[in-house]
This record gives structure tokens, C-alpha cells and sequence, in this order.
């Protein structure tokens, strides 16, 4: 089985502020992917970046980074100098071969992040 | 626009009544996804169509929905004799890969109250 926790239920912080948003992942399979996707208040999930079990590279796109950690089942997003445009509710997500079903994602419970002004 | 839309975006029914949703996924898109999303939870399957074949339904989905995608164009995903715990955002997605890791392109869902 496979399974992804986002502790954090909601955030809030003021603009500018540098905000970390935490993934724990389970799963039994060497080879999977994970995501994190952007929820809007309008309701679209916005794909941010996805990550490979072999790439262990940290990335950095603007303002946004992600740490992937396959020592602790870790794949955290970091959002410097954080913006209003930031609120949103941010999902974490897996798909792996388990069960034999490698098309279907895995989402956490995601994390309300609120920027204030 | 070329994305994906979902219509309606907003429905609103009475318990026992039938409601049909439809998604027209990114043109060319091979693979289609329905999620359905309650409050404070993250996105959960349903079922999924490469083309027009529908190759896998969750245990999620009750006898009561029923999902079709003609010529692997649009899709409809059709609730029977809805009950209050129907009450959830229904999101569709597609893709155009063949694999894990895809990345999936959503619509902005069809939020579905029942009375």
C-alpha cells in the first residue's frame, strides 16, 4: 500500500516570509514518482513538479524548492519570500507500481497555506 | 482555451435524483481520469479510461456511478439515486503519457451538493 502524509493541515504567515510545507511518503516500490500540484481557490490542481526515486537532486525553480530525501521518506517544498498569490492548498502525491495500478495518484491531505499582507 | 473543462461546475440535487457530469479532456489526450475530493482531503480515484476503454474502477465507486467515454473523446461520469454522501467536488484529469510519473492536467471539477 501506498500513502502520503502532509502533517501541516493549514499555514499562515505574512508575506515575504519563508514557508516549508511537509511530505512524509510510504510506499514499497524501489521506482515511483512524486508530485506536488497547486489547488487554487478557483479549484484547478496546477502541477508543480514531479521527482523520480532515482533523482535525488534537489531542485530550485524561482522562488519555489524541493527537497527529496529517500533516507527519511521525505519530499518537502519550500517557498521563499512568500507572496499572496502563494495562498492555496498544496497537495503532495505518489504513484508507484503497486498493485500493479502505476497511473493512479496518491494525494495527502494537503496543506492550506493563507499569506497575509 | 484548451485545457480541461467540466460542466457544470456547480450542481445541485435532491437525494434520489440522477446527475450526469461531463469532462472534454486536452485534445489528443490518450488517458482520463475522474477523482472525487471532500472537504479537507485530498483527491481520491475513481476510475480511468485509455481511450475509450475504462480499464479500472475504485471500490470507491458504488453500483450507482457509471462512466463512459465514447470514441475516447469526452466523458460522462453519471451518479444513480444520489445520497447526501455523494456531496463532493468531482475532478477529471488527462494525460498524454503511457507510464508512471505522468503529469496529470486537471479541470477546475464539479462541485455537487445533495439535499
Amino acid at each position: 500500500a501506498q500513502k502520503v502524509t502532509q502533517a501541516q493541515t493549514e499555514i499562515s504567515v505574512v508575506e515575504k516570509e519563508d514557508v516549508t510545507l511537509d511530505c512524509v511518503y510510504e510506499t514499497r516500490d524501489t521506482t515511483y514518482y512524486l508530485f506536488w500540484y497547486k489547488q487554487p481557490p478557483s479549484g484547478e490542481l496546477v502541477f508543480l513538479i514531479r521527482r523520480n526515486s532515482f533523482d535525488e537532486q534537489n531542485e530550485i525553480s524561482g522562488r519555489y524548492s524541493w527537497n527529496f530525501q529517500k533516507s527519511t521518506s521525505s519530499f518537502n517544498f519550500t517557498i521563499t519570500a512568500s507572496q499572496v498569490v502563494d495562498s492555496a492548498v498544496y497537495f503532495c502525491a505518489l504513484s508507484s507500481n503497486s498493485g500493479g495500478s502505476n497511473y493512479k495518484l496518491t494525494f495527502g491531505k494537503g496543506t492550506l497555506l493563507t499569506v497575509n499582507p | 482555451d484548451t485545457g480541461v473543462s467540466q460542466d457544470p461546475r456547480h450542481k445541485i440535487t435532491k437525494r434520489g435524483q440522477n446527475v450526469t457530469f461531463r469532462c472534454d479532456p486536452i485534445s489528443e489526450h490518450n488517458r482520463l481520469y475522474w477523482y472525487r475530493q471532500t472537504l479537507g482531503q485530498g483527491p481520491e480515484f475513481l476510475t480511468y479510461f485509455q481511450n475509450e476503454a475504462q480499464l479500472e474502477k475504485s471500490r470507491l465507486l458504488s453500483d450507482r456511478f457509471s462512466a463512459e467515454r465514447p470514441k475516447g473523446s469526452f466523458s460522462t461520469l453519471e451518479i444513480q439515486r444520489t445520497e447526501q454522501g455523494d456531496s463532493a467536488m468531482y475532478l477529471c484529469a488527462s494525460s498524454s503519457g503511457y507510464g508512471m510519473g505522468e503529469k496529470l492536467f486537471f479541470g477546475s471539477g464539479t462541485q455537487l451538493s445533495v439535499l
